[in-house]
């Protein structure tokens, strides 16, 4: 089975913080993508990649970068952190050519 | 870009009675259509997906319509049981030119609550 892993389930930072979110897949995927689920609005996508050193914004890219220097890594950058940015960030692979994604368990983050 | 709306937002039922969630979407080139389950503390697991040339796809006590002309699609869960409880999204996937492709727009959820 495909795997995807976040790195940490639960992070706590402060306001003004810059704050790097990790994702790791084992199944070479070329796509990845990150996504923010916060009640009431579902999944909302921030960032995604189709290759290596590639990314295009999502539906909400303000206030977040990304980096994906290895196919199999691909991190979510909060430049400056702030309170609004609390939230549930879930990271997700997909293979080049399918439409099933796999989904990581997710990091919780809060920003006090 | 493509918009999904989902209903309703909670739902809760006595075990062994049936659910539906239902969902419309707005870009006629979305050709994929895929539900999703999330337990607490766990990320969305894909539990079944239709395409747009297939109008209803069954998976033991689970099936999904989908209706292209009125563009919505909707989740039927049968013989419901207490670890259906969770939170179900459905999602549509953008292809062809349009700016929604391959990308999956989520709808916001509906928390099932299964009591025994």
């Amino acid at each position: 089975d495909v795997k995807v892993t976040q790195s940490s389930r639960y992070l706590v930072k402060r306001t003004g913080e810059k704050v790097f979110l990790e994702c790791v897949q084992d199944m070479d995927h070329e796509n990845m993508f990150w996504y923010r689920q916060d009640p009431g609005l579902g999944l909302r996508l921030i960032y995604f990649s189709y290759d290596v050193k590639m990314k295009e914004k999502g539906d909400i890219p303000e206030g977040y970068s990304v980096s994906r220097e290895k196919k199999e890594r691909f991190s979510l950058i909060l430049e400056s952190a702030s309170t609004n940015q609390t939230s549930m960030y879930l990271c997700a692979s997909r293979p080049q050519g399918s439409d099933g994604y796999t989904f990581g368990s997710g990091t919780r983050l809060t920003v006090v | 870009g493509e918009n999904v709306e989902q209903h309703p937002s909670t739902l809760s039922v006595q075990e062994g009675d049936s659910a539906v969630i239902k969902c419309t979407y707005s870009d006629s080139a979305s050709n994929y259509f895929p539900w999703y389950k999330q337990e607490l503390g766990k990320g969305p697991q894909l539990i079944i997906d239709i395409r747009s040339n297939v109008g209803e796809k069954k998976d033991q006590r689970i099936a999904v319509t989908l209706n292209k002309t009125a563009k919505h699609f909707s989740l039927h869960i049968t013989e419901t049981q207490p670890e259906d409880s969770a939170v179900y999204f459905c999602a549509a996937l953008g292809s062809g030119t349009t700016d929604s492709w391959g990308k999956l727009q989520f709808g916001a959820g509906t928390q099932v609550v299964v009591t025994p």
